[in-house]
Order: structure tokens, then C-alpha cells, then sequence
């Protein structure tokens, strides 16, 4: 059972530099969003989408972009790293709202901009 | 709105002994609630939820939550600790009646360090 997938693990940027996290779910979940960890802080919704062709804001969108072309892939894009977004990133999707709306998360993406 | 509370960054158990993680929400009508664990460089592994029904909840790894709706609390229990249960602990809510707040309406709060002493 896959569930949710990110990749990479682990990626070290330097300032300016651009760079793509990968988020794939194989349980044809119709919600799927980004989240942030930092120390402290708890998680912090990036951006989300209710489905394919369909994304929109979380709390702290600003440096980074989101599609949803397929219902499996949500793929987050740096467009230009700064030493502020060091952070442990988290894919998660949910299930139907029949089923309680459990959230499955990946397994985290290391990133330290330098 | 939507909140979680975890008042407690630390809690520290003996092995053996019983522990609670606290946590206390508020919101506009009537709650979902959920327990999260992450382990050191992992994502976050889904414990136990509280939709409807018996406030006692039982969840994996022989955690338990009981729900108090006049105290608005959720707090995660186990009667006897492993050193294995070390580990960040989240709690989270969903008001019932709230599509918004993203795809999964999900507000957690900033986590509880669990550390178990042998």
C-alpha cells in the first residue's frame, strides 16, 4: 500500500534557485494539500486542491505554486528559494467526508535553502 | 473559527506509568477530532478520531481519547507507557459544519513532545 509518496526526501537550494516536490496518492483521494512544519509552530496549510483543475490558497501560499492536472499528482513548486522557506514540507489527502475525513500525510521533504 | 490547544510542549512518563497528552478545542458547532503521531524524520501517522457515538475512543498502539464536550477536550491517554511511545503527538480538529479552512478543514494544534524514561 503506497498511500501518499513525496519525493524527494531530502534537498539542500540555494537562494534564487527553483525547485519542484513531487506529492502522488494511489487512493483516488479528491482532496489533496501541502502543509509546513516548523518548530513550534505545529502544520500550516500552503495550498490545497478539491480535486483535478482545482487549487486554492492555505494560510501561508506566498513563494509557492500548486497544479492538480491528474487526481493522483500535486506537485508544490519553490518558484524562487529563500532561506525562510527551510522547512519540512508534508503531502497529505483526504478521504470522503462519509468516511470521517481522515487526513494521510507522506513522509516529509527536508528542505534547507542556503 | 476553528482552534487546538496543546497546552503542554513536554510531557515526560515513566516507563510503566499512565500518560495523557491534553488537548482542547473550540468551535462553532460540533467537532471532529483526531490524534496524530510523528516519529523522528517521519510524516504524521494517523492514531484515533472522535465523529460520533461512545466518547471513548480506542485507537493504535493501545491509546485511547476521551471526548468531553462540556470541557471541549480531547485528551489522548494510555495506562501503561513504552519507551517506544516517544514521539511528537498532534490533536486536531474539524468543526462539522465547516468546508473551508483548505481541502481537509483540519486546524492541529503545535504538537506535544512525548518522552518516555526508562
Amino acid at each position: 500500500n503506497a498511500g501518499v509518496t513525496q519525493t524527494p526526501k531530502f534537498q539542500v537550494l540555494k537562494t534564487g534557485q527553483s525547485m519542484t516536490l513531487q506529492c502522488a496518492q494511489d487512493m483516488n483521494h479528491e482532496y489533496m494539500s501541502w502543509y509546513r512544519q516548523d518548530p513550534g509552530m505545529g502544520l500550516r496549510l500552503i495550498h490545497y486542491s478539491v480535486g483535478a483543475g482545482i487549487t486554492d490558497q492555505g494560510e501561508v501560499p506566498n513563494g509557492y505554486n500548486v497544479s492538480r492536472s491528474t487526481t493522483e499528482d500535486f506537485p508544490l513548486r519553490l518558484l524562487s528559494a529563500a532561506p525562510s522557506q527551510t522547512s519540512v514540507y508534508f503531502c497529505a489527502s483526504r478521504s470522503s467526508p462519509s468516511s470521517g475525513n481522515t487526513i494521510y500525510f507522506g513522509e516529509g521533504s527536508w528542505l534547507t535553502v542556503v | 473559527a476553528q482552534s487546538v490547544a496543546q497546552p503542554e510542549d513536554q510531557v515526560n512518563v515513566a516507563e510503566g506509568n499512565p500518560l495523557t497528552v491534553k488537548c482542547t478545542y473550540s468551535v462553532s458547532g460540533n467537532p471532529y477530532l483526531f490524534w496524530y503521531v510523528q516519529y523522528p524524520n517521519r510524516g504524521l501517522q494517523f492514531l484515533l478520531k472522535y465523529i460520533t457515538g461512545d466518547n471513548l475512543v480506542k485507537g493504535s498502539y493501545g491509546f485511547e481519547a476521551e471526548f468531553n464536550k462540556s470541557q471541549t477536550s480531547f485528551h489522548l491517554k494510555k495506562p501503561s507507557a513504552l519507551v517506544s511511545d516517544s514521539a511528537l503527538y498532534f490533536c486536531a480538529v474539524r468543526d462539522i459544519g465547516n468546508s473551508g479552512g483548505g481541502a481537509d478543514g483540519l486546524t492541529f494544534g503545535k504538537g506535544t513532545h512525548l518522552i518516555i524514561q526508562p
